[in-house]
């Protein structure tokens, strides 16, 4: 069974611009959570959706968005990208009722 | 609110000595618990999980934890640390029916030869 799949791995991104990221679940897996890594912040829960809706969202501004579609994959924006929006962003499925998430291998995220 | 302690975001140990790293939690409803691993340059791998069963917990690598609700604990113990056991280590907690993971701040394991 494949895993959990991120693109881009790496992206360059200028300040004020806009940057979106996917991510495809594991089959069968309805669920799609993102989190934000930083050194200074450490790992940090962006938003969780399930079946195409947003079921819980982190304490971030609204220029985090993202969105679920019919076969699961889950894309997130950032718009007007600032320099502290540079961070590994990770993506995690959920399998079943016990919150097992299994995580991708992440896109790396450079605003310059 | 949950949240979970990692304490010491550095841990050395020589090849062959025990592993122990150290989560304590807070949580207002009966916690599931888990213990992921992150090599350089790649995503969050999961070595084991508690969710109210054995409190007993044994995972992947020789890894094991064992939850402690009187000390709200859930420390991660290996018997013999190999050179490949070296990472970063991150402990995290949610609550039944919620998919939001709360991390801790991470522990970075140090082998050597």
């Amino acid at each position: 069974k494949a895993g959990v799949t991120q693109t881009p791995r790496y992206l360059i991104k200028t300040r004020g611009q806009q940057v979106t990221l996917s991510c495809s679940p594991i089959s069968g897996h309805r669920s799609v959570s993102w989190y934000q890594q930083t050194p200074g912040q450490g790992l940090q829960f962006l938003f969780e959706y399930f079946s195409e809706t947003q079921r819980n969202k982190g304490n971030f501004p609204g220029r985090f968005s993202g969105r679920q579609f019919s076969n699961s994959r889950s894309e997130m924006n950032v718009s007007t990208l600032e320099l502290g929006d540079s961070a590994l962003y990770l993506c995690a499925s959920t399998s079943g009722a016990e919150n097992e998430q299994y995580f991708g291998p992440g896109t790396r995220l450079t605003v310059t | 609110a949950q949240s979970v302690t990692q304490l010491g975001s550095h841990v050395s140990v020589s090849e062959g000595a025990l592993v122990l790293l150290r989560c304590n939690y807070s949580s207002s409803v009966p916690p599931y618990l888990f213990w992921y691993v992150q090599y350089p340059n790649q995503g969050l791998q999961l070595l084991l999980k508690y969710t109210s069963a054995a409190t007993l917990v044994k995972g992947i690598n020789g890894f094991e934890a064992e939850f402690k609700k009187s000390e709200t604990s859930f420390h991660l113990t290996k018997p013999s640390a190999h050179m490949s056991d070296a990472a970063e280590y991150f402990c995290a907690v949610t609550a039944t029916g919620f998919q939001k993971l709360v991390f801790g701040t991470g522990t970075r394991l140090l082998v050597s030869p």
